[in-house]
């Protein structure tokens, strides 16, 4: 059951778009359309974000965008805002594990 | 409104047991599937195990197959996730998880958490 990839850290300053990405194998990300992004401030419970490689939970800014092509899935959030600093992480179903997730991504907003 | 409240964590000695439990309420309990994951300190999210509506199937990580159990009380709203054999690497807080949508078992996102329990596994 291995981690899907993630970069460590990313930053952008207030206003820019930035994108995180999330790497599996056609195991996971690439051979289905169930991955998910989650957003976790410190010391809080993680939030969906985006579910279904692109959709958008009720309640979620339009400023927060998803999409997949072959094995990596990509979360891009435009028009940065301080509150966006957190830490991201994406999920797959994996067909021989059920849940796979990315080893996470903090995002630093300058 | 949807509610999670886990409760059960605390310290335990390696190879000691403990039983976490999760409150669900806001919901029709027996529709859904439920997980656990989990967060050792300073780390990334951990999927540990998801249980159906029907509590079958169940699946489990590899790190954690064949020391912890989870099951469900749908009279109860309850779900629960029984550990055995902890070591010191089990350190974490554990989060319940809903499971909504989704074509197959555990596929869905999970759209509500609770807040966490901290389990601490320590001589």
């Amino acid at each position: 059951q291995s981690a899907l990839t993630q970069p460590a850290s990313v930053s952008g300053s207030p206003g820019q778009s930035i994108t995180i990405s999330c790497t599996g194998t056609s195991s996971d990300v690439g051979g289905h359309n169930y991955v998910s992004w989650y957003q976790q401030h410190p010391g809080k419970a993680p939030k969906v974000v985006i579910y279904e490689v692109s959709h958008r939970p009720s309640g979620v800014s339009d400023r927060f965008s998803g999409s997949k092509s072959g094995n990596t899935a990509s979360l891009t959030i435009s028009g940065l805002q301080a509150e966006d600093e957190a830490d991201y992480y994406c999920s797959s179903y994996a067909s021989s594990t059920t849940r796979v997730f990315g080893g996470g991504t903090k995002l630093t907003v300058l | 409104e949807v509610q999670l409240v886990e409760s059960g964590g605390g310290l335990v000695q390696p190879g000691g047991t403990l039983r976490l439990s999760c409150a669900a309420s806001g919901f029709t309990f027996n529709t859904l599937g439920m997980n656990w994951v989990r967060q050792a300190p300073g780390k990334g999210l951990e999927w540990v195990s998801y249980v159906s509506r029907s509590s079958s199937p169940i699946y489990y990580a590899d790190s954690v197959k064949g020391r912890f159990t989870i099951s469900r009380d749908n009279a109860k709203n309850s779900l629960y996730l029984q550990m055995n054999s902890l070591r010191v690497e089990d350190t974490a807080v554990y989060y319940c998880a809903r499971d909504f949508g989704g074509e197959y078992y555990g596929s869905g996102s999970l759209d509500y958490w609770g807040q966490g329990t901290l389990v601490t596994v320590s001589s």
